[in-house]
């Protein structure tokens, strides 16, 4: 059954560093997304990318953020120098329509 | 802004006791989904609903939308220490960003 991946699993970084963080959605969506979920909080939504541009963002979808999508299967959000407070858990979604289905996250610690 | 609510936010029940657990909104929206997360991973789909008043089963779970598709529930029947989890309801308007609610965090006690 085809899965949403995500790399890496972990990632730890230094406050004010940037990081990358992939994603490869089901092969056959169209409409990718982006959420983070801090601990203890609710799933928290990011952006979303359609046609090789954002869709919407959010509020929390700052300039210290950006998405792309390289190639024809990887989907990634860069997070230029980052914060404590951005340490959370990082989940890619991807759809065909109106079923979001999630990859497992990358959980970035910022020290 | 839209809020979905779920309630109970912890339910701990015994082994066989059948369960609902509510997910309310005062929005609209085209389909509600329903998730399972178990720490540190993923949400897993679990439903969509996307009609007023529809109800779909998955083996001992029943999900149903509300006639005005601003709220869902979730009953299971002879809960089993398998289904203790947390379970996330999320409405949607289309291919829009999913609206999570809070959460409830479901255990089983055998």
């Amino acid at each position: 059954e085809p899965e949403v991946t995500q790399t890496p699993s972990h990632q730890v970084t230094q406050m004010g560093q940037e990081v990358i963080l992939r994603c490869v959605p089901i092969s056959n969506h169209l409409y990718f997304y982006w959420y983070r979920q801090i601990l203890g909080q609710k799933v928290e939504f990011l952006v979303s990318f359609y046609n090789n541009e954002i869709s919407e963002k959010s509020e929390i979808f700052d300039d210290q953020f950006s998405v792309e999508r390289p190639d024809g299967s990887n989907f990634t959000l860069k997070i230029r120098s980052t914060k404590l407070e951005d340490s959370a858990m990082y989940f890619c979604a991807s759809s065909a329509y109106n079923e979001q289905f999630f990859g497992p996250g990358t959980r970035l610690t910022v020290l | 802004t839209q809020l979905l609510e779920q309630s109970p936010q912890f339910l701990s029940i015994q082994e066989g006791e059948n369960l609902t657990v509510y997910c309310n909104s005062s929005s609209v929206f085209s389909s509600l989904q329903w998730y399972r997360q178990e720490p540190g991973e993923g949400p897993v789909l679990l439903v969509t609903v996307v009609t007023g008043g529809e109800v779909k089963k998955l083996k001992r779970l029943t999900f149903q939308f509300g006639d005005a598709r601003k709220d869902s529930s979730l009953h299971i029947t002879a809960a089993q220490p398998g289904d203790t989890g947390l379970y996330l309801c999320a409405g949607a308007r289309g291919n829009e960003k999913l609206t999570f609610g809070t959460g409830t965090r479901l255990t089983i006690i055998p």
